[in-house]
C-alpha cells in the first residue's frame, strides 16, 4: 500500500531564505508526482507535476526534484516571501492519487 | 483551461438532513471524476471514483448508501451526503480527469466546506 510522508509537518522561516520541503513514498512504481499548494480553507493549486521519467521541474522560484528509485521528492523554494505561506501537499499517482499530510509553511516578514 | 468548479462553496445543515454537492468541469469533458474528503490538518482521502454513466467505485470504509454519487453527464458529478451527522463535517474536494486516459492529469475543484450541526 502506497504511503506518502512529508517532513517537516510545519516550518517557519524568515522572509528571503531558501527552503526545502521533503516528500517520501513507499512504492516507487508511480506514474507521476505532483506538488500542490493549499491556502487555509481553500482548494488545491497545482504547482509542479513531475512525470516518472523526469528528474525535475521548475516554475519561477520553485524547483521540484524526483528520485523515483529512492522514493523521494523535494520542493525547493527560493527567496521565500510572506505570500508563500500555505500548506504544501505532495501527491503520487499509481492507480490512484495518494496525498501526504502536507507541510504547513509560515514565512516570517 | 481545465477549470473545475464546486457548488456550494460552503454549507451548514442540521443533523439528519441531506446535502448535495456539485462538481463541474467547465471547459472539458470528464469521463472520470473523483471525490475526496479532508479533515482538519489531515490529508485528502479518496472517497470514490465516479465514471460517467456507470456506478461509482467506493474506497474501503466509505458507505455507498450514505455518500451517493451520480455522474450523469460528462461535465457534472454530484455527491449527496444523506442523513448527515456532525462527524460528516469536513472539506469535500472533487477532481476531474479529461479524456479516457487513466494517466491524464486530474484537475481539482475549490472544495466545499460542510458543517453539520
Amino acid at each position: 500500500k502506497q504511503e506518502v510522508t512529508q517532513i517537516p509537518a510545519a516550518l517557519s522561516v524568515p522572509e528571503g531564505e531558501n527552503l526545502v520541503l521533503n516528500c517520501s513514498f513507499t512504492d516507487s512504481a508511480i506514474y507521476n508526482l505532483q506538488w500542490f499548494r493549499q491556502d487555509p480553507g481553500k482548494g488545491l493549486t497545482s504547482l509542479l507535476l513531475i512525470q516518472s521519467s523526469q528528474r525535475e521541474q521548475t516554475s519561477g522560484r520553485l524547483n521540484a526534484s524526483l528520485d523515483k528509485s529512492s522514493g523521494r521528492s523535494t520542493l525547493y523554494i527560493a527567496a521565500s516571501q510572506p505570500g508563500d505561506s500555505a500548506t504544501y501537499l505532495c501527491a503520487v499517482k499509481d492507480d490512484k492519487i495518494i496525498f501526504g499530510k502536507g507541510t504547513r509553511l509560515h514565512i516570517l516578514p | 483551461g481545465a477549470v473545475v468548479s464546486q457548488h456550494p462553496s460552503w454549507v451548514i445543515c442540521k443533523s439528519g438532513t441531506s446535502v448535495k454537492i456539485e462538481c463541474r468541469s467547465l471547459d472539458f469533458q470528464a469521463t472520470t471524476m473523483f471525490w475526496y474528503r479532508q479533515f482538519p490538518k489531515q490529508s485528502l482521502m479518496l472517497m470514490a471514483t465516479s465514471n460517467e454513466g456507470s456506478k461509482a467505485t467506493y474506497e474501503q470504509g466509505v458507505e455507498k448508501d450514505k455518500f451517493l454519487i451520480n455522474h450523469a453527464s460528462l461535465t457534472l458529478s454530484t455527491l449527496t451526503v444523506t442523513s448527515a451527522h456532525p462527524e460528516d463535517s469536513s472539506f469535500y474536494i472533487c477532481s476531474a480527469r479529461p479524456g479516457l486516459g487513466s494517466f491524464n492529469e486530474q484537475f481539482f475543484g475549490p472544495g466545499t466546506r460542510l458543517t453539520v450541526l
